[in-house]
Parts: C-alpha cells; sequence; structure tokens
C-alpha cells in the first residue's frame, strides 16, 4: 500500500495568516483527496486534487480558503487561508487504495 | 440527515470484556463499507472493506460484518491496545465518481 508523508504535524497560528500543508506520496497516484476533521465531527472531503487540472472542490469549501496545488503525481500542498479559531481542525490528505483510501498522518493545526 | 451514523458515541470496557460496534448507513447504491483505527495525533488506518450483506472479515481479535442497512464491528477479548477511535466510512454511487461519506466514529477504552 502506498506511503503518505505529510507535514507539519502539527502547528499553531495566528487568526488572519495562512499555513501550507504538505503531502508526499511513495508512489505515483493520478487522484489525492483533503480532508478536514473537526472536533468531535465526520471526515470532510474538501477537493479532489487530480495532477494537471484544476483542484474539485465540495459544497462549503471555496478555492479561495483552500487553495490546493498537484505540481506532480507524487506531491499536493493544502493552504488554508486567512484562518479564524473555526479552522481549528485535524487536516488529511489520502490516495485511492483500491475502492479505499490511505491516509496521512493529519496536520492538526490551532488558530488563536 | 447523516447519511453514516455510528454508535455507540464511546464506549467503555475492561481487559477481555468483548462488544460490538455498530455503523447504519441510508445511502443508495453501496459499493463498500471500511472500517478505519484512528489512533490520537495520527491519520486512520485501515481495517476492513465489505462489499456485500453477509460478508465477514476477520483481523486478530476483530471481526467486521454486513447487513444491508448496518454493519458490526465486533472485538473479542480486548486489550488496552485496542484502544482507538474506530470509523466507519460508506463509498456509495453510481460510475466512477463515487462518494466516500464517513461516520463521526467510536472512541473506544479498553481498561486493564
Amino acid at each position: 500500500s502506498a506511503v503518505i508523508s505529510q507535514k507539519p504535524s502539527r502547528d499553531i497560528c495566528q487568526r488572519g495568516t495562512s499555513l501550507t500543508i504538505q503531502c508526499q506520496v511513495d508512489s505515483q497516484v493520478t487522484m489525492m483527496f483533503w480532508y478536514r476533521q473537526q472536533p468531535g465531527q465526520s471526515l470532510t472531503l474538501i477537493a479532489t486534487a487530480n495532477q494537471g487540472s484544476e483542484a474539485t472542490y465540495e459544497s462549503g469549501f471555496v478555492i479561495d480558503k483552500f487553495p490546493i496545488s498537484r505540481p506532480n503525481l507524487t506531491f499536493s500542498t493544502l493552504t488554508v487561508s486567512n484562518m479564524s479559531p473555526e479552522d481549528s481542525s485535524i487536516y488529511l490528505c489520502s490516495v485511492p487504495q483500491g475502492i479505499g483510501y490511505t491516509f496521512g498522518s493529519g496536520t492538526r493545526l490551532t488558530v488563536v | 440527515e447523516d447519511q453514516v451514523t455510528q454508535s455507540p458515541e464511546a464506549l467503555r470496557l475492561q481487559e477481555g470484556e468483548s462488544s460490538s460496534l455498530n455503523c447504519s448507513y441510508t445511502v443508495s447504491g453501496l459499493r463498500g463499507l471500511f472500517w478505519y483505527r484512528q489512533d490520537p495525533g495520527k491519520g486512520p488506518e485501515f481495517l476492513f472493506t465489505l462489499y456485500s450483506a453477509g460478508e465477514e472479515k476477520e483481523k486478530e481479535r476483530l471481526k467486521a460484518t454486513l447487513t444491508k442497512k448496518e454493519s458490526f464491528l465486533h472485538i473479542t477479548a480486548p486489550k488496552p491496545e485496542d484502544s482507538a477511535t474506530y470509523l466507519c466510512a460508506v463509498a456509495w454511487g453510481g460510475g466512477s465518481n463515487y462518494k466516500l461519506t464517513f461516520g463521526k466514529g467510536t472512541l473506544l477504552t479498553v481498561n486493564p
């Protein structure tokens, strides 16, 4: 199965600033996915990142707030922009594994 | 209305005390049901995939079963190291653009 390296593992950020999260996969994958896991809530899909095309965002998520880059088949970044305390969550990247997904270790973001 | 509901939200067991976690779903066009284990500060770790009603999968002290409306994760003689949040997710919908919807998870604590 694919191995995903995600960083940073955690960060504490000031409101109004931005944080870029990186995900590196040890094999080439067509699709990479970004999830948010808010305290006590389900994992929610933010967007799907395809190499060579614009990311596809789910309802409630917009590119200006969560810009995504996918420069090649093994790497992607998610930026959380103009952060507010409501953005405090765990952010996870994942790649398809059969019909399911393999996940990175997550980035725990706290906005103060 | 939640499409994937897990119960209970939290479960505390004594070591050796067997029990079951439930995942009920209301989606149509089920493609697969997944169980993940998530430890604090880590991403979800894949446990099982179930594809059709009547299917069962086992791994060590865990056994997952699936019916047309729900899945159970049975834990036999649990140990403290089984303490984690257990997540259920369903893949559903037609074609290649299927959806993956997660439940909120069950926090399992096994006391020695």
